[in-house]
């Protein structure tokens, strides 16, 4: 079992909903990342938070939002997604960010769908 | 900019072969580089991490290697079995965000 949780498992949407996904880990890390996997392709970088302050936004479109309301908990909340937002989101953590370097510990992912 | 290659994109080999999985970078500049494997539909299990002053870490029967100035890695599994099937990523952090940079992965199947 992964020591990072991550729900729904699954999440279907249409275009004018609103939704959120969250990421759970008690691992005191203090470190969390989002992460957008499309199929049969490597993950890609979303947004890093670096205690619970947003240290990275890789250029995402701001109808994702991303949240840390305290060292445990990492949200990404949705709004107005197109169809070509269906992927599987990963949340991931580690001890810490920046130089050096910890393990990073996955989540199995949110597989989200938008009609 | 780092760039990760892994060749083949897919192998299959029969049950109790010992197989090497190739990873190599652009960028010898890295902090450290990590091994995943992903099964379908789940997330990443991060399996070794070597740190750039490291050479090799093992793992049970994974053993990883690192030739930080040749820009490779091997990833070493001894004895495959059918449970070894899965996709295998490696990951190099390197800039000044110690970003990771991901190869496309090599699809692994073990034939019982």
């Amino acid at each position: 079992d992964t020591e990072v949780t991550q729900t729904p498992k699954h999440l279907v949407m249409g275009m004018t909903n609103k939704k959120s996904l969250k990421c759970e880990q008690h691992m005191g890390h203090r470190a969390m990342y989002w992460y957008k996997q499309k199929a049969k392709k490597p993950p890609e970088l979303m947004f890093v938070y670096s205690y619970e302050k947003l240290s990275i936004n890789e250029s995402v479109p701001s109808r994702f939002s991303p949240e840390c309301p305290n060292s445990s908990l990492l949200n990404l909340h949705l709004h107005a997604l197109q169809p070509e937002d269906s992927a599987l989101y990963l949340c991931a953590s580690s001890l810490f960010a920046g130089t050096g370097g910890s393990p990073l510990h996955f989540g199995n992912g949110t597989r989200l769908t938008v009609t | 900019k780092q760039e990760v290659t892994q060749i083949p994109a897919a192998l299959s080999v029969p049950e109790g072969e010992n197989l090497v999985l190739n990873c190599s970078f652009t960028d010898s500049a890295i902090y450290n580089l990590q091994w995943f494997r992903q099964d379908p539909g789940k997330g990443l299990t991060s399996l070794l991490l070597i740190q750039s002053s490291q050479r090799e870490q093992t793992s049970g029967r994974l053993n990883a290697s690192l030739d930080k100035s040749s820009g490779r890695s091997t990833l070493y599994i001894a004895a495959s079995q059918p449970g070894d099937s899965a996709t295998y990523l490696c990951a190099v952090s390197t800039g000044a965000n110690s970003k990771l940079t991901f190869g496309k992965g090599i699809t692994l199947s073990v034939r019982p």
